[in-house]
């Protein structure tokens, strides 16, 4: 079964450290993947899409890394801002899938003062 | 350029009835996704339309359905409500159909079944 697994389900920082959030996966065959940013009651936005020859990407603060060969990826957001409270998913599609995502269930982040 | 937009933001019906949901894409953009967002199962994929027609469908009953006009809006219907429908119902706007292309997320319908 494709699954997409996230940890920690939840994680408090104060203002201006770093952290890492972590994504596993065993979606197959790989096409990408995608970290989202969710703030709460609103739509995903994308961060980061990787493909399957890429090991890391960055968006300002956020850096994203891959491993394709143990299937597993990281967020690392850095110098904390109080905007960055919010819901990360990592997003995993399928090849040959067109747009069909398997979603992570998120990383909830405080980001406190 | 203006965003994706979904009507309505909010909705609310009683089990067994029936409700139809609308998103407008980005401009120029060709294929819509929508999805499922609990906070039990998280986002699921329900179905994607690529010039009015369904690429792919997520694991979902026959009671969910869609479809696409020929100016990219798409509407999803969901027949015969039951409570665990409730739910956020988020589209996305995407620029073409290829794996790769960012997906843009209009704000979601928030349907309430009471």
């Amino acid at each position: 079964k494709n699954q997409v697994e996230q940890s920690p389900q939840s994680l408090i920082i104060l203002e201006g450290k770093n952290c890492t959030l972590q994504c596993n996966y065993t979606v197959s065959p790989f096409s990408n993947l995608r970290w989202y940013k969710q703030d709460t009651g609103r739509g995903p936005v994308s961060l980061t899409i990787m493909t399957f020859s890429e090991n890391t990407k960055s968006n300002g603060r956020y850096t994203a890394t891959l491993d394709a060969d143990t299937k597993q990826s990281s967020l690392h957001i850095t110098a904390s801002q109080l905007s960055d409270s919010a819901s990360y998913i990592c997003v995993v599609s399928l090849n040959n899938a067109g747009n069909m995502l398997t979603f992570g269930g998120g990383t909830r982040l405080m980001v406190k003062p | 350029k203006a965003g994706v937009t979904q009507t309505p933001r909010y909705l609310i019906k009683t089990r067994g009835q029936q409700v139809t949901l609308s998103c407008s894409p980005i401009s120029g953009h060709r294929s819509v996704s929508w999805y499922q967002q609990t906070p039990g199962q998280g986002l699921q994929f329900l179905f994607e339309y690529f010039s009015e027609t369904q690429r792919n469908k997520g694991n979902f009953p026959g009671r969910f359905s869609g479809r696409q006009f020929s100016n990219s809006r798409s509407e999803m219907n969901v027949s015969t409500l039951e409570l665990g429908d409730s739910a956020l119902y988020l589209c996305a706007s995407i620029p073409f159909s290829g794996s790769t292309d960012t997906q843009y997320f209009g704000p979601g319908t928030r349907l309430t079944v009471l």
